[in-house]
């Protein structure tokens, strides 16, 4: 069974950091395309980050050069590093599957998501 | 690429066919992804590539178009779909989602 898991939201002040992290089992995340999507309260999804499976990472303007994607392969796990953290990252984020895994799909498993918020 | 979704709201009775679009500001394809989310739950992924189901997703749902333009189609509503459906392409990076058609059953 394909499973999602994410951990390690919560409270920051504006400036901080947080890491969220992405249990998966049921597959491998080093063969898949691996990404971070989120939604602030009330709105509608945002996509944050992808990792392809070699390696290659790419971010949206919004969170370029503060925000790191990466995963462990031996922890089966995929990460989300956030620093400077600001109000407008407030938001629950979801790990997921894709948009690329045996074919283009878009985001085909999804995690139950990860509450961030960002407040003084 | 922006993803304008419309209706904003459809309220549709119990049997009835609902329809739902979805415009790409550009070409893309049929690179387009469908998903229902429910109050408090992660999105479902119910379409991809345009018109191709994904996995448990029932025949009563189907997706067409290209370039451009795109629906989703639920021929015969049943409770259970009720929610918030957005559209996302996935031609081109950032991937991007439009805003979203709430599906209120009536």
């Amino acid at each position: 069974e394909v499973q999602l898991v994410e951990t390690g939201g919560g409270l920051s002040q504006p400036g901080g950091s947080l890491r969220l992290a992405c249990r998966v089992s049921g597959f491998a995340v080093s063969d898949n395309h691996m990404s971070w999507v989120r939604q602030a309260p009330g709105t509608g999804l945002e996509w944050v980050s992808v990792i392809y499976g070699d390696n290659t990472e790419i971010y949206a303007e919004s969170v370029k050069g503060r925000f790191t994607i990466f995963r462990d392969n031996a922890k089966n796990t995929l990460y989300l590093q956030m620093n400077s953290l600001s109000a407008e990252d407030t938001a629950v984020y979801y790990c997921a599957r894709g948009p690329y895994s045996t074919t283009w799909m878009g985001f085909d498993y999804w995690g139950q998501g990860a509450l961030v918020a960002v407040s003084s | 690429i922006v993803m304008t979704q419309s209706p904003a709201t459809l309220s549709v009775s119990p049997g009835e066919r609902a329809t739902l679009s979805c415009r790409a500001s550009q070409d893309i394809g049929s690179r387009i992804a469908w998903y229902q989310q429910r109050p408090g739950q992660a999105p479902r992924l119910l379409m991809y590539e345009a018109s191709s189901r994904a996995t448990a997703i029932p025949a009563r749902i189907s997706g067409s178009g290209s370039v451009t333009e795109f629906t989703l189609t639920i021929s015969s509503l049943q409770s259970e779909d009720f929610g918030i459906y957005y559209c996302q392409q996935y031609s081109q990076w950032p991937l991007t989602f439009g805003g979203g058609t709430r599906v209120e059953i009536k």
